[in-house]
């Protein structure tokens, strides 16, 4: 069981470039979410999703967009990177509603210059 | 929305001292109220959550304890080890539609040899 995977770890964007972050989790959970952390502060909400097919914006959603085909895979698009996206960014899943624990990804570390 | 706040931002302790983390949150509706640790490089772990049916939960040196009146929960580690150094993070949750979660801004605990 490797939880929830993330890729790539790091990786440096010029502005304008465009960039696709990957996350998979093998726990059969219905329940994914995408968060941004920037330095000194909490995880902010970007986006989420409640099942394939299915996917709402968080409190900070500008800037991105996202999918979910599968029940696995829950891929966060940057479309025009701008500077304000450097942070770094972790993927998350939880079974339901109910069940509380949300479980983390490594993260990856965007750099936009 | 909801609003969590998180202090102090900064804590050090010799080991073997407790340390205690507070949070306040604003959103009457939460009702789910985790805590995370968050070890560098990693993404952060669930190491105890209490709901609003409980005023107090303990799990073996860490506790957690919630004033719904007040709308603050804190988080105690007794017996603090070296390893107990990380950044934690409180969140609130309504446990409605996704279950997202609000983050405080994290305290960086570090534990004195």
């Amino acid at each position: 069981n490797a939880g929830v995977t993330q890729t790539p770890k790091f990786r440096i964007l010029k502005i304008g470039q465009s960039m696709t972050l990957q996350c998979t989790q093998d726990m059969n959970h219905n329940y994914m979410y995408w968060y941004r952390q920037d330095p000194g502060m909490g995880l902010k909400l970007i986006y989420y999703s409640v099942g394939a097919g299915i996917t709402d914006k968080g409190e900070v959603p500008n800037g991105y967009n996202v999918s979910r085909s599968t029940t696995e895979d829950f891929p966060l698009r940057l479309e025009l990177a701008a500077p304000s996206q450097t942070s770094v960014y972790f993927c998350a899943s939880s079974y339901s509603q109910g069940a509380g624990e949300q479980y983390f990804g490594p993260g990856t570390r965007l750099t936009v210059t | 929305g909801e609003n969590v706040e998180q202090h102090p931002s900064t804590l050090s302790v010799q080991e073997g001292d407790s340390a205690v983390i507070k949070c306040t949150y604003s959103d009457s509706a939460s009702n789910y109220f985790p805590w995370y640790k968050q070890e560098l490089g990693k993404g952060p772990q669930l190491i105890i959550d209490i709901r609003s049916n409980v005023g107090e939960k303990k799990d073996q040196r860490i506790a957690v304890t919630l004033n719904k009146t007040a709308k603050h929960f804190s988080l105690h580690i007794t017996e603090t080890q070296p390893e107990d150094s990380a950044v934690y993070f409180c969140a609130a949750s309504t446990q409605t539609g996704a279950n997202n979660l609000f983050f405080g801004t994290g305290t960086r605990l570090t534990v004195i040899p």
